[in-house]
Protein backbone atom coordinates (compact mmCIF):
# COMPACT_ATOMS: atom_id res chain seq x y z
CA UNK A 1 0.00 0.00 0.00
CA UNK A 2 0.73 3.74 -0.60
CA UNK A 3 2.38 5.36 2.85
CA UNK A 4 1.23 9.01 2.90
CA UNK A 5 3.34 10.97 5.41
CA UNK A 6 1.80 14.36 6.45
CA UNK A 7 3.77 17.39 8.19
CA UNK A 8 3.63 19.01 10.22
CA UNK A 9 1.41 16.86 12.41
CA UNK A 10 0.44 20.20 13.97
CA UNK A 11 1.01 23.88 13.72
CA UNK A 12 -0.19 26.79 15.75
CA UNK A 13 -0.35 29.93 13.31
CA UNK A 14 -2.65 33.07 14.16
CA UNK A 15 -5.28 35.08 11.73
CA UNK A 16 -4.29 36.10 8.63
CA UNK A 17 -1.07 33.57 8.43
CA UNK A 18 -0.17 31.82 5.18
CA UNK A 19 -0.32 28.12 6.35
CA UNK A 20 1.31 25.23 4.26
CA UNK A 21 0.88 21.84 4.59
CA UNK A 22 2.30 19.05 2.73
CA UNK A 23 2.15 14.94 2.02
CA UNK A 24 4.30 13.13 0.69
CA UNK A 25 3.66 9.80 -0.94
CA UNK A 26 5.77 6.57 -0.61
CA UNK A 27 5.92 6.12 -4.92
CA UNK A 28 4.09 8.84 -7.59
CA UNK A 29 0.78 8.97 -7.70
CA UNK A 30 0.56 11.64 -10.82
CA UNK A 31 -1.99 13.83 -8.97
CA UNK A 32 -4.47 11.91 -7.68
CA UNK A 33 -4.62 13.37 -4.42
CA UNK A 34 -7.48 15.02 -2.40
CA UNK A 35 -7.40 17.34 0.90
CA UNK A 36 -10.20 17.42 3.43
CA UNK A 37 -10.90 19.72 6.52
CA UNK A 38 -12.67 18.18 9.53
CA UNK A 39 -13.99 19.94 12.58
CA UNK A 40 -14.99 18.20 15.70
CA UNK A 41 -17.22 15.81 16.17
CA UNK A 42 -18.06 16.71 12.24
CA UNK A 43 -17.53 15.23 8.73
CA UNK A 44 -14.61 15.59 6.47
CA UNK A 45 -15.39 18.45 3.92
CA UNK A 46 -13.84 18.14 0.57
CA UNK A 47 -11.01 21.27 -0.30
CA UNK A 48 -8.99 19.93 -3.18
CA UNK A 49 -9.21 17.12 -5.71
CA UNK A 50 -6.73 15.98 -8.69
CA UNK A 51 -3.93 17.61 -6.30
CA UNK A 52 -4.77 21.19 -7.29
CA UNK A 53 -8.72 21.46 -8.66
CA UNK A 54 -10.63 23.65 -5.96
CA UNK A 55 -13.76 22.11 -4.73
CA UNK A 56 -16.90 24.05 -5.63
CA UNK A 57 -17.98 26.67 -3.17
CA UNK A 58 -14.24 26.16 -1.05
CA UNK A 59 -12.58 29.73 -0.49
CA UNK A 60 -10.31 31.02 -2.89
CA UNK A 61 -7.49 31.13 -0.31
CA UNK A 62 -6.74 27.26 -0.08
CA UNK A 63 -5.09 25.82 -2.99
CA UNK A 64 -3.58 22.50 -4.00
CA UNK A 65 -0.23 21.74 -5.55
CA UNK A 66 2.24 19.05 -6.69
CA UNK A 67 2.41 15.90 -8.66
CA UNK A 68 4.72 12.46 -8.40
CA UNK A 69 5.07 12.74 -4.79
CA UNK A 70 5.47 15.80 -3.41
CA UNK A 71 2.11 17.90 -2.39
CA UNK A 72 1.14 21.10 -0.37
CA UNK A 73 -1.82 22.73 0.48
CA UNK A 74 -1.62 25.95 1.10
CA UNK A 75 -4.17 28.35 3.34
CA UNK A 76 -3.16 31.83 2.11
CA UNK A 77 -4.79 34.25 4.88
CA UNK A 78 -6.05 32.41 7.83
CA UNK A 79 -9.85 32.73 9.14
CA UNK A 80 -11.36 31.80 12.13
CA UNK A 81 -13.12 28.69 10.53
CA UNK A 82 -10.16 27.71 9.18
CA UNK A 83 -8.89 25.90 12.25
CA UNK A 84 -9.53 22.06 12.08
CA UNK A 85 -7.44 19.48 11.16
CA UNK A 86 -6.73 18.67 7.52
CA UNK A 87 -5.75 15.28 5.40
CA UNK A 88 -5.05 13.87 2.32
CA UNK A 89 -5.97 11.25 0.38
CA UNK A 90 -4.64 9.63 -2.50
CA UNK A 91 -6.48 7.41 -4.62
CA UNK A 92 -4.18 6.92 -7.17
CA UNK A 93 -4.77 3.36 -6.65
CA UNK A 94 -6.35 0.83 -4.01
CA UNK A 95 -6.05 0.69 -0.73
CA UNK A 96 -6.94 4.30 -0.98
CA UNK A 97 -4.77 5.96 1.69
CA UNK A 98 -4.76 8.66 4.15
CA UNK A 99 -1.95 10.78 5.33
CA UNK A 100 -2.01 10.87 9.24
CA UNK A 101 -3.59 14.34 9.81
CA UNK A 102 -2.21 17.83 10.72
CA UNK A 103 -4.24 20.16 13.23
CA UNK A 104 -4.08 23.83 12.84
CA UNK A 105 -4.89 25.89 16.30
CA UNK A 106 -4.55 29.46 17.59
CA UNK A 107 -0.99 30.78 18.27
CA UNK B 1 -29.09 18.00 -3.15
CA UNK B 2 -28.10 14.81 -2.70
CA UNK B 3 -27.44 13.34 0.91
CA UNK B 4 -26.68 10.61 2.96
CA UNK B 5 -27.46 9.01 5.94
CA UNK B 6 -25.58 6.46 7.77
CA UNK B 7 -28.08 3.65 10.14
CA UNK B 8 -27.48 0.84 12.48
CA UNK B 9 -26.30 -0.22 15.67
CA UNK B 10 -24.61 1.79 17.82
CA UNK B 11 -23.50 -1.48 19.89
CA UNK B 12 -21.96 -4.51 18.94
CA UNK B 13 -20.80 -7.30 21.08
CA UNK B 14 -17.19 -8.67 20.31
CA UNK B 15 -17.43 -11.54 17.82
CA UNK B 16 -20.51 -10.66 16.26
CA UNK B 17 -21.24 -8.60 12.62
CA UNK B 18 -21.51 -5.02 12.71
CA UNK B 19 -24.23 -4.20 9.77
CA UNK B 20 -24.55 -0.42 8.19
CA UNK B 21 -26.34 0.54 6.05
CA UNK B 22 -25.78 4.52 3.84
CA UNK B 23 -29.16 5.57 3.16
CA UNK B 24 -29.04 7.95 -0.59
CA UNK B 25 -31.50 10.15 -1.41
CA UNK B 26 -31.85 13.16 -3.62
CA UNK B 27 -29.86 11.25 -6.11
CA UNK B 28 -29.97 7.35 -7.58
CA UNK B 29 -27.00 5.42 -6.48
CA UNK B 30 -26.82 3.60 -9.90
CA UNK B 31 -24.88 6.32 -11.37
CA UNK B 32 -22.07 4.87 -14.15
CA UNK B 33 -19.99 7.34 -13.01
CA UNK B 34 -20.14 7.23 -8.99
CA UNK B 35 -18.75 5.34 -6.53
CA UNK B 36 -20.09 5.03 -3.25
CA UNK B 37 -17.25 4.44 0.30
CA UNK B 38 -17.07 3.64 3.49
CA UNK B 39 -14.38 5.46 6.08
CA UNK B 40 -13.93 5.27 9.28
CA UNK B 41 -12.07 7.00 12.49
CA UNK B 42 -11.30 5.51 15.44
CA UNK B 43 -11.82 7.91 18.83
CA UNK B 44 -8.80 10.48 18.77
CA UNK B 45 -7.35 9.16 15.56
CA UNK B 46 -6.99 9.57 12.20
CA UNK B 47 -9.37 8.51 8.98
CA UNK B 48 -9.18 4.90 7.57
CA UNK B 49 -10.50 3.98 4.04
CA UNK B 50 -12.67 0.84 4.61
CA UNK B 51 -13.93 -0.17 0.71
CA UNK B 52 -15.48 1.26 -1.92
CA UNK B 53 -18.84 -0.09 -4.62
CA UNK B 54 -20.02 0.82 -7.58
CA UNK B 55 -23.76 0.13 -8.14
CA UNK B 56 -22.59 -2.43 -10.96
CA UNK B 57 -21.12 -4.74 -8.12
CA UNK B 58 -17.60 -3.63 -8.28
CA UNK B 59 -15.95 -3.77 -4.78
CA UNK B 60 -12.32 -2.69 -3.79
CA UNK B 61 -11.44 -3.40 -0.04
CA UNK B 62 -8.90 -2.49 2.42
CA UNK B 63 -6.44 -5.39 2.52
CA UNK B 64 -6.17 -4.73 6.35
CA UNK B 65 -9.82 -5.49 7.01
CA UNK B 66 -10.53 -7.35 3.93
CA UNK B 67 -11.37 -11.01 5.28
CA UNK B 68 -13.96 -9.97 7.34
CA UNK B 69 -15.35 -6.83 5.23
CA UNK B 70 -18.34 -7.30 2.75
CA UNK B 71 -19.36 -3.73 1.42
CA UNK B 72 -22.35 -3.88 -1.48
CA UNK B 73 -24.93 -2.00 -2.83
CA UNK B 74 -29.11 -2.32 -3.22
CA UNK B 75 -29.98 -0.21 -6.76
CA UNK B 76 -33.76 -1.19 -5.02
CA UNK B 77 -34.05 0.49 -2.19
CA UNK B 78 -30.83 2.76 -3.49
CA UNK B 79 -28.67 2.04 -0.45
CA UNK B 80 -25.41 0.77 -0.18
CA UNK B 81 -24.15 -1.42 2.99
CA UNK B 82 -21.37 -2.63 5.22
CA UNK B 83 -20.50 -5.46 6.72
CA UNK B 84 -17.45 -6.27 9.47
CA UNK B 85 -17.72 -9.52 10.89
CA UNK B 86 -15.85 -10.99 13.98
CA UNK B 87 -15.65 -7.61 15.47
CA UNK B 88 -13.18 -6.17 18.69
CA UNK B 89 -12.85 -3.75 20.54
CA UNK B 90 -10.36 -2.08 17.68
CA UNK B 91 -13.44 -1.88 15.48
CA UNK B 92 -14.74 0.73 17.57
CA UNK B 93 -14.84 3.85 15.64
CA UNK B 94 -17.11 6.53 13.91
CA UNK B 95 -18.22 5.03 10.43
CA UNK B 96 -18.79 7.60 7.69
CA UNK B 97 -20.23 6.69 3.93
CA UNK B 98 -19.18 8.78 1.42
CA UNK B 99 -19.94 9.54 -2.70
CA UNK B 100 -16.94 10.13 -5.18
CA UNK B 101 -17.18 10.27 -9.03
CA UNK B 102 -15.09 8.88 -11.30
CA UNK B 103 -14.17 10.86 -14.55
CA UNK B 104 -13.70 9.01 -17.74
CA UNK B 105 -13.89 9.81 -21.48
CA UNK B 106 -13.51 8.07 -24.69
CA UNK B 107 -13.22 4.73 -22.73
CA UNK B 108 -10.17 5.52 -20.07
CA UNK B 109 -10.45 7.00 -17.02
CA UNK B 110 -8.52 9.48 -15.64
CA UNK B 111 -8.91 10.64 -12.15
CA UNK B 112 -11.68 10.63 -9.46
CA UNK B 113 -13.02 14.32 -8.08
CA UNK B 114 -12.53 13.22 -4.06
CA UNK B 115 -15.29 12.46 -2.16
CA UNK B 116 -17.65 15.51 -2.27
CA UNK B 117 -20.84 14.31 -0.54
CA UNK B 118 -20.43 12.62 3.22
CA UNK B 119 -23.05 11.45 5.59
CA UNK B 120 -23.06 12.73 9.05
CA UNK B 121 -21.24 9.61 10.75
CA UNK B 122 -22.36 6.88 12.85
CA UNK B 123 -20.88 6.02 16.02
CA UNK B 124 -20.33 2.65 16.62
CA UNK B 125 -18.90 1.11 19.81
CA UNK B 126 -17.97 -2.98 20.40
CA UNK B 127 -18.31 -4.26 23.46
CA UNK B 128 -20.13 -6.91 25.54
Amino acid sequence: AIQMTQSPSSLSASLGDRVTITCRASQGIRNDLSWYQQKPGKAPKLLIYAASSLQSGVPSRFSGSGSGTDFTLTISSLQPEDFATYYCLQDYNYPWTFGQGTKVDIK
Amino acid sequence: QLQLQESGPGLVKPSETLSLTCIVSGGSISSKSYYWVWIRQPPGKGLEWIGTVHYSGITYYNPSLKSRITVSADTSKNQFSLKVSSVTAADTAVYYCARTELYCSGGSCYYYYGMDVWGQGTTVTVSS
